[in-house]
């Protein structure tokens, strides 16, 4: 089967402007997850979704990021606008149940760096 | 507070040495998950193990073992006879319910092994 993919792979912006990152999960993985890590920290957990609705949005660190899932598909994660300090790789992961019993299938990240 | 500690932020050998990579975990709950992720060159993180707390058996696959240790809090993993395919980036992870979904990753250590 087919991975969880991601794109861009990198991302290069101006602080101030816009990016959006999108995320393809493994077909018919109802559990959507973002996580990212800043330079040198540890791998951080952003937001959970179950198909098209988000369950937990804990981790998002502020209103200037938005993630979508409409029709449970590919999600997007939005920042706008970017800061320095949102540099980093966001990885996309998905699991068929919630708790990944056989783990979480993460994607290859995006790595942003916001100049 | 930091719920995974990997000391180890590199550690190098030669190949077809063993390499142990160390992990101490923190929780309360007596319910937990313990994981390991591998992030090679590539950037995707490949789920390796996941481990129930009330499972303290050790676990062998291929060269991969892990040593699952409450009493100390420690899940760690050893490579035995690297080999240069194993240089990567190594994840130890918890997850504890209810939030079971949400991964609480190391910082991770290098592991570089040189022909």
């Amino acid at each position: 089967e087919a991975g969880v993919t991601q794109f861009p792979s990198h991302s290069v912006i101006e602080k101030g402007q816009t990016v959006t990152l999108r995320c393809d999960p493994i077909s018919g993985h109802d559990n959507l997850y973002w996580y990212r890590r800043v330079m040198g920290k540890e791998i951080k957990f952003l937001l959970h979704f179950v198909k098209e609705s988000k369950q937990d949005e804990s981790g998002m660190p502020n209103n200037r990021f938005l993630a979508e899932r409409t029709g449970g598909t590919y999600s997007t994660l939005k920042v706008q606008p970017a800061e320095l300090e949102d540099s980093g790789v966001y990885f996309c992961a998905s699991s068929l149940t919630r708790g990944g019993v056989r783990g979480y299938t993460f994607g290859s990240g995006t790595r942003l760096t916001v100049v | 507070a930091q719920k995974v500690t990997q000391a180890q932020t590199e550690i190098s050998v030669v190949e077809k040495e063993d390499v142990t990579l160390d992990c101490v975990y923190e929780t309360r709950d007596t319910t937990y998950y313990l994981f390991w992720y591998k992030q090679p060159p590539s950037g995707e993180l490949v789920f390796l193990i996941r481990r129930n707390s009330f499972d303290e058996q050790n676990e062998i696959s291929g060269r991969y073992s892990w040593n699952f240790q409450k009493s100390t809090s420690s899940f760690n993993f050893t490579i035995t006879a690297s080999q240069v395919v194993d240089s990567a980036v190594y994840f130890c992870a918890l997850s504890e319910p209810p939030n079971d979904y949400k991964l609480s990753f190391g910082a991770g250590t290098t592991v570089t092994v040189r022909a």
